[in-house]
């Protein structure tokens, strides 16, 4: 697989359920970054975690990241209509490097 | 809350044509990066850009590319000839840098290449 692989590739809930994304890379990182796209626009900036952490929350959002198994979650708790949204998941490297390498994303439909 | 701004939001040329994308990165940071996103596809890193100078490019990033920060606040993406295959989602986006890694990007400008 690619560096930065979410699946699932879509997902479809009922609003007020958790849903919960995935994200697999391959090369060692410093950090691991969470966005949402909304359908054809910018990219928003969710939450980053560094490789020291484990877990990270912000409002609604949870972020894991295992970095012996190279993955992270992240999980969307009561989903509203308002977060159907492609997620990516984007990783630096430990090489110093700032460059962000993206994920295929998950797309988030949530049905009111 | 601060953001990056980039225009103009759609830009449409003709093949061979040369392009200026413009953006303006939150005041206070130092990094500055341009990506692309072709429909349908990841989103692709082209170049980062600190000190005024290139950091770090990518192969997509040609001679066909060159970035510049022409004063102290934009910062722009020139596409000399234009190809079809320049179409895509542009996306500019900028970070404090150091210990404080989070990119935050801007809207995109679209830019459709006949």
């Amino acid at each position: 697989s690619q560096q930065g692989e979410e699946d699932p590739q879509a997902l479809s809930i009922q609003e007020g359920e958790n849903a919960t994304m995935n994200c697999s890379y391959k090369t060692s990182i410093n950090n691991l970054q969470w966005y949402r796209q909304n359908s054809g626009r910018g990219l928003v900036h969710l939450i980053l975690i560094r490789s020291n952490e484990r877990e990270k929350h912000s409002g609604r959002l949870r972020v894991t990241l295992d970095t012996s198994k190279k993955s992270s979650s992240l999980l969307i708790t009561a989903s509203r209509a308002a977060d159907t949204a492609s997620y990516f998941c984007a990783t630096d490297d430990n090489f110093g490097n700032e460059k962000l390498t993206f994920g295929t994303g998950t797309r988030l439909t949530i049905i009111p | 809350e601060p953001e990056v701004t980039q225009t103009p939001s759609h830009q449409v040329t003709q093949m061979g044509q040369e392009v200026i994308l413009r953006c303006v990165p939150i005041s206070n940071h130092l990094y500055f990066y341009w990506y692309r996103q072709i429909l349908g596809q990841k989103v692709e890193f082209l170049v980062s850009f600190y000190n005024n100078e290139i950091s770090e490019k990518s192969e997509i990033f040609d001679d066909q590319f060159s970035v510049e920060r022409p004063d102290g606040s934009n910062f722009t993406l020139k596409i000399r000839s234009t190809k079809l295959e320049d179409s895509a989602m542009y996306f500019c986006a900028s970070s404090v840098g150091l210990a404080v890694l989070e990119q935050f990007f801007g809207p995109g400008t679209r830019l459709t290449v006949l």
